[in-house]
């Protein structure tokens, strides 16, 4: 099985612009979750979707939204990206059915988001 | 709020030292715990995990963790260390979501860099 695939994995932006991210799971995997890795915070859990729909979300401003499409592939957006932005972000999927021990995460690479 | 701390920051080894990192948790209810590894340049990776069971786990590469629920910990431990295990350790737990929606979100510590030094 191909594993969670994410792009770009490199990124520079400047403030004030908008970015979208993507996440592709792993086939048969429904729920996508995405977090924030920085040095300073470590890694923060933004958002998780689960067939199209927002189940849970971190303590992040509104300017970070995702979506997930029907296929379970995500995008996250960021907007007016502030230099506290850089960071790389991960994805992770799960099957997410019948319980925690199937709710194990497998991440992908990371996009890395420079924003100068 | 759930929280999990990572008590070393940076642990500088030489190479056949025995290792033990400690991880705590803050959460009264069910927790399902976990290890992962960062290499250098690499992703994420689970070492291993808890749901239940034997508290004694064994995960990838010689790596094991103990579940003491009285303490609230999740320490991992290699018996002897080599220069291939240099990384960032994440102790990671999973607690439910309020919302109680069936979403799983792991709440990680700030993770342990380990230098191993040939």
């Amino acid at each position: 099985k191909a594993g969670v695939t994410q792009t770009p994995r490199y990124l520079i932006k400047t403030r004030g612009q908008q970015v979208t991210l993507s996440c592709s799971p792993i086939s048969g995997h429904r729920s996508v979750s995405w977090y924030q890795q920085t040095p300073g915070q470590g890694l923060q859990f933004l958002f998780e979707y689960f067939s199209e729909t927002q189940r849970n979300k971190g303590n992040f401003p509104g300017r970070f939204s995702g979506r997930q499409f029907s296929n379970s592939r995500s995008e996250m957006n960021v907007s007016t990206l502030e230099l506290g932005d850089s960071a790389l972000y991960l994805c992770a999927s799960s099957h997410n059915s019948g319980g925690a021990a199937y709710n194990e995460q497998f991440f992908g690479p990371g996009t890395r988001l420079t924003v100068l | 709020a759930q929280s999990v701390s990572q008590h070393n920051h940076h642990v500088i080894l030489s190479e056949a030292a025995s290792l033990e990192l400690g991880c705590n948790y803050s959460y009264g209810g069910t927790v399902n715990l976990f290890w992962y590894v960062q290499y250098p340049g690499q992703h994420l990776q689970l070492l291993l995990k808890y749901f239940s069971g034997d508290p004694l786990v064994k995960g990838i590469k010689g790596f094991e963790a103990e579940f003491i629920k009285s303490k609230f910990s999740f320490n991992l431990r290699k018996p002897s260390v080599q220069w291939s295990d240099t990384a960032e350790y994440f102790c990671a737990v999973i607690t439910t979501s309020y919302s109680g929606a069936g979403s799983y979100q792991l709440t990680f510590g700030k993770g342990t860099k380990l230098s191993v030094i040939p």
